[in-house]
This record gives structure tokens, sequence and C-alpha cells, in this order.
């Protein structure tokens, strides 16, 4: 069974600083991993996917995820924040089994301080 | 390009009563999920269908049940709802039919169908 764990339901950093949201996983086999965001009242849009190609994945706004099999890990990092990132970041695990079935964590909530 | 569209956007029903709420995929999937998400906390998958079968199926009762249509699209129905199923509930979409090692599971989402039972 898939399931994905997110360290933290609230970070809180201040505008400029590092942004580093954890999660872990576990996947019996080499899994797919997504972090979303969602922002108020709205649906969930893709920052970024590992589909077993370069452990470090770039995605749109400036994040970037590493994929570390050895600690099941998949943190979602930003060197500066910005305002508008303020909002909700799920990690999510997948796998294709004859189809999909995502498993998404909790969720960690972003707060950013002028 | 149109997105994935959900309806209503909101809506409200009393305990017992039954809800279906729609789903249009975005253009060229052929695959749609199916989530409720409850306040603070992550999607739930619900169900998965493609082909106009349900392929996949999370922890729901059997008051959950969905469709698909020809034309991709989908239906979500509550039966004898219950104070607890007040959430947002996603629709996603996909696209199976894609070259072998190509389909990865990526889903574009709908801003949701926002549902409370009273």
């Amino acid at each position: 069974a898939q399931s994905v764990t997110q360290l933290g339901s609230h970070v809180s950093v201040s505008e400029g600083a590092l942004v580093l949201l954890r999660c872990n996983y576990s996947s019996s086999v080499p899994p797919y991993l997504f972090w979303y965001v969602q922002y108020p009242n709205q649906g969930l849009q893709l920052l970024l996917k590992y589909t077993s190609a370069a452990t470090l994945v770039k995605g749109i706004n400036g994040f970037e995820a590493e994929f570390k099999k050895s600690e099941t890990s998949f943190h979602l990092t930003k060197p500066s924040a910005h305002m508008s990132d303020a909002a909700e970041y799920f990690c999510a695990v997948t796998r294709n089994t004859g189809g999909f079935k995502t498993i998404f964590g909790a969720g960690t909530r972003l707060f950013v301080k002028a | 390009d149109a997105g994935v569209t959900q309806s209503p956007t909101h809506l409200i029903k009393t305990r017992g009563q039954q809800v279906t709420l729609r789903c249009s995929p975005k253009s060229g999937h052929d695959t749609v999920s199916w989530y409720q998400q409850a306040l603070g906390q992550g999607p739930q998958f619900i169900f998965q269908y493609y082909e106009e079968e349900e392929r996949q199926r999370g922890n729901f009762p059997d008051r959950f049940s969905g469709h698909q249509f020809p034309n991709y699209s989908s239906e979500l129905n509550v039966n004898a709802l219950l104070l607890g199923d007040s959430a947002l509930y996603l629709c996603a979409s996909s696209s199976l039919s894609l070259p072998s090692g190509r389909a990865t599971g990526e889903l574009f989402f709908g801003e949701g169908s926002r549902l409370t039972v009273l």
C-alpha cells in the first residue's frame, strides 16, 4: 500500500527566506511523486513531478524537489519565498497498476511573513 | 483549451437526500478521478473512471457511485447524504491512452463542487 506523510501541517517563513516542506512516502515499488499547490477556493495545480528520470526535479515558480530513495523522501524547496507562495501544498504518490490511484498527504499550509 | 470544469460550484442539501456532481475533463483526456477534500485535509481518493468503467476505488461506501459517458465526462452520485459528506469534491482528469511509459498519472483538477449537508 502507498502512503504519504507530510511533516508539519503549518510552516511559516519570512519573505526571502528558504522554503522547505517535507514529504516522506511509502511504496512497495518505485513510485511517481508529485507536489501540488492549492490556493484558497481553487483546485489543485501541479508544481512538479518525479517519474524516475533525474532525481532533482525543477517545477514552476522556482520550486524544486529531490527524490531520495534511501530516505524515501521528496522534500520541496524554494531558495527565496515570495508572498504569493502562501498556499496549501500537497505531496502525492502514485504508481501504474493499470490505472493510477494517486494518494495525497494531509497537506502543509505555507505562511509567508512580510 | 478548456481545462477541467465542474458543476455546480456550490450546493446545499439535507441529510438523506441525494446529490449528483458533474465533471468535464480537460480536452484530450480520457480518465476521470474523483476526490473528497474535507476542510483542512488532503484529497481522499473516491474512484477513477476509464473507458466508462470504474477502474480503481478508494475506501468509500457504496453510497458513492459514478458514471463516465462516451465523451469522457463523468458524474459522481452520493445517496443518503450524511453530515460527514460535507466537503469539497474535486474532479481530476488525466490520460491513460499514452504510449507505454509516458503516462505518469499527472492530474489536472477542476475548482471543485462544495457540498454542504445540513
